[in-house]
């Protein structure tokens, strides 16, 4: 099973800044990962897939980027509505989630 | 617009045995993979299970491989887990989500809202 690991687990942050969450697969996975933002109490909702793809409706402010181990989801200026949980996905072999990072109010 | 209800969840004790379903809507079910994904209580997303749109290709987690079976009715729209063998581990938010592609490409771009297992004596 590949395994997905994301770093940092949590992030504190103020509304603006710059935001490069990190993503390591265990052997490569060509482009086929994926980013999904996760609020409280609400399903998982996708943001990019194909590394740097955005999903219908997402904003660019959200970028992703990297190919095969190393992957990078960039939030260039952080808004209030994007406090939340990160997680990066592959599905070169089968699927995995990496463990999610917490993006919080600094 | 899409829709994905799940059903089927609830309390049960450990060694038994659970029937989730997720019915769809929205879109043209038999053209798309379906999945479920699993979130335990303060923990991470787990995928457990995908379904290509034909069930031709079928896939598991490792913590479930053995003991949980996916299927689909294409003419009612539905998505099944049968879960056997239950343990305490198993607890978790389950959800449904549709895949982009007919196969497993992963890339879920919808979800259920989610249904709650507790396995427990």
């Amino acid at each position: 099973e590949i395994e997905m690991t994301q770093s940092p687990a949590t992030l504190s942050v103020s509304p603006g800044e710059r935001v490069t969450l990190s993503c390591r697969a265990s052997q490569g996975v060509t482009a086929n990962v994926a980013w999904y933002q996760q609020k409280p109490g609400q399903a998982p909702r996708l943001l990019i897939h194909t590394v740097s793809t955005r999903a219908t409706g997402v904003p660019t402010r959200f970028s992703g980027s990297g190919y095969g181990t190393e992957f990078t989801l960039t939030i260039s200026s952080l808004q209030s509505e994007d406090f939340a949980v990160y997680y990066c996905q592959q599905y070169s072999d089968w699927v995995t989630f990496g463990q999610g990072t917490k993006v919080e109010f600094k | 617009e899409v829709h994905l209800v799940e059903s089927g969840g609830g309390l049960v004790q450990p060694g038994r045995s659970l029937r989730l379903s997720c019915v769809a809507s929205g879109f043209t079910f038999d053209d798309y993979a379906m999945h479920w994904v699993r979130q335990g209580p303060g923990k991470g997303l787990e995928w457990v299970s995908g379904i290509s749109f034909n069930s031709a290709t079928i896939g598991y987690g490792e913590s479930v491989e053995g003991r949980f079976t996916i299927s689909r009715d294409n003419a009612r729209n539905s998505l099944f887990l049968q879960m056997n063998n239950l343990r305490p581990d198993d607890t978790a938010v389950y959800f449904c989500a549709k895949d982009r592609y007919t196969n497993l490409s992963g890339g879920l771009p919808h979800w259920g809202r989610g249904i709650l297992v507790t396995v427990s004596s």
